[in-house]
C-alpha cells in the first residue's frame, strides 16, 4: 500500500506570495492533518479534515487554510507569505479521526523556504 | 500548558543499547507515541503505547511507561548506524489532541 504522498517536495518563494501544498493520504484514510515544523518552535499542529469538513484547527492565523476533495486528497494553502513560514510542512493521514485516537502516518513533508 | 520535554542529543556506541527519555505532564494522556524523522524524511511511527500499559515489545524497540512519574522511554537493543535519526515523543492529551517533544538526535559512534 503506498504511502502519504506531499507534493512539491521543495519550494522556494518570497515575501508576500502565497503557497499551495499537496497531501495524497493511505488509500482508505479519510482523514488528513497538517503540521508546521521549525527548529525554534518543534512540531504544531494546524488544522485536521475528515470528509471534505476541518474538524479541529490549531493556532495559527487565517492565513494557513486548507481543504479536502471527495478522494481524501488535501490541499493547504498558506497567503501573504512571512519569512517565519519557512518550515517543514508535514501532513499524516489515518483511517478515522486522529483526534479520537486512531494512529497517523507522515508523509516526508513539503520543505518550504521565504525569502 | 501540557508540556513535552526530551533530551536534545543522545550519543551511543554501535551495538551498545539506547535509552531515550521523555517526560510529560498531562496526566490524563490517553497514548503515547514514539516517531522517527530521518534526514530530509518525513515522520515515521516506530511504536505507540496505551496509558494503561507499562511495557511494550516489538523486535529491537522497549516502550516503558512509568505513569506514576509521567516518563516514558524508548530502548533500542544493538543501536546500528541505520537507527541515526530524530526521535520524537509525543502524547495524545485528554482533548486527543498531540503534544509533541522537541525531539532527539541519536549519534552513533563507530
Amino acid at each position: 500500500k503506498a504511502g502519504v504522498t506531499q507534493t512539491p517536495r521543495y519550494l522556494i518563494k518570497t515575501r508576500g506570495q502565497q503557497v499551495t501544498l499537496s497531501c495524497s493520504p493511505i488509500s482508505g484514510h479519510r482523514s488528513v492533518s497538517w503540521y508546521q515544523q521549525t527548529p525554534g518552535q518543534g512540531l504544531q499542529f494546524l488544522f485536521e479534515y475528515f470528509s471534505e469538513t476541518q474538524r479541529n484547527k490549531g493556532n495559527f492565523p487565517g492565513r494557513f487554510s486548507g481543504r479536502q476533495f471527495s478522494n481524501s486528497r488535501s490541499e493547504m494553502n498558506v497567503s501573504t507569505l512571512e519569512l517565519g513560514d519557512s518550515a517543514l510542512y508535514l501532513c499524516a493521514s489515518s483511517l478515522g479521526l486522529a483526534t479520537v485516537g486512531e494512529t497517523q502516518y507522515f508523509g516526508p513533508g513539503t520543505r518550504l523556504l521565504v525569502l | 500548558g501540557e508540556d513535552v520535554e526530551q533530551s536534545l542529543f543522545l550519543s551511543v556506541r554501535e551495538g551498545d543499547s539506547s535509552v531515550i527519555n521523555c517526560t510529560y505532564t498531562d496526566s490524563s494522556s490517553t497514548y503515547l507515541y514514539w516517531y522517527k524523522q530521518e534526514p530530509g524524511a518525513g515522520l515515521q511511527l516506530l511504536t505507540y503505547i496505551f496509558s494503561n500499559m507499562d511495557m511494550k515489545q516489538d523486535q529491537r524497540l522497549t516502550v516503558l511507561l512509568n505513569k506514576k512519574d509521567k516518563h516514558l522511554s524508548l530502548r533500542i537493543a544493538d543501536t546500528q548506524t541505520g537507527d541515526s535519526a530524530i526521535y520524537f515523543c509525543a502524547e495524545m492529551d485528554s482533548n486527543y489532541q498531540l503534544i509533541w517533544g522537541a525531539g532527539t538526535k541519536l549519534i552513533i559512534k563507530p
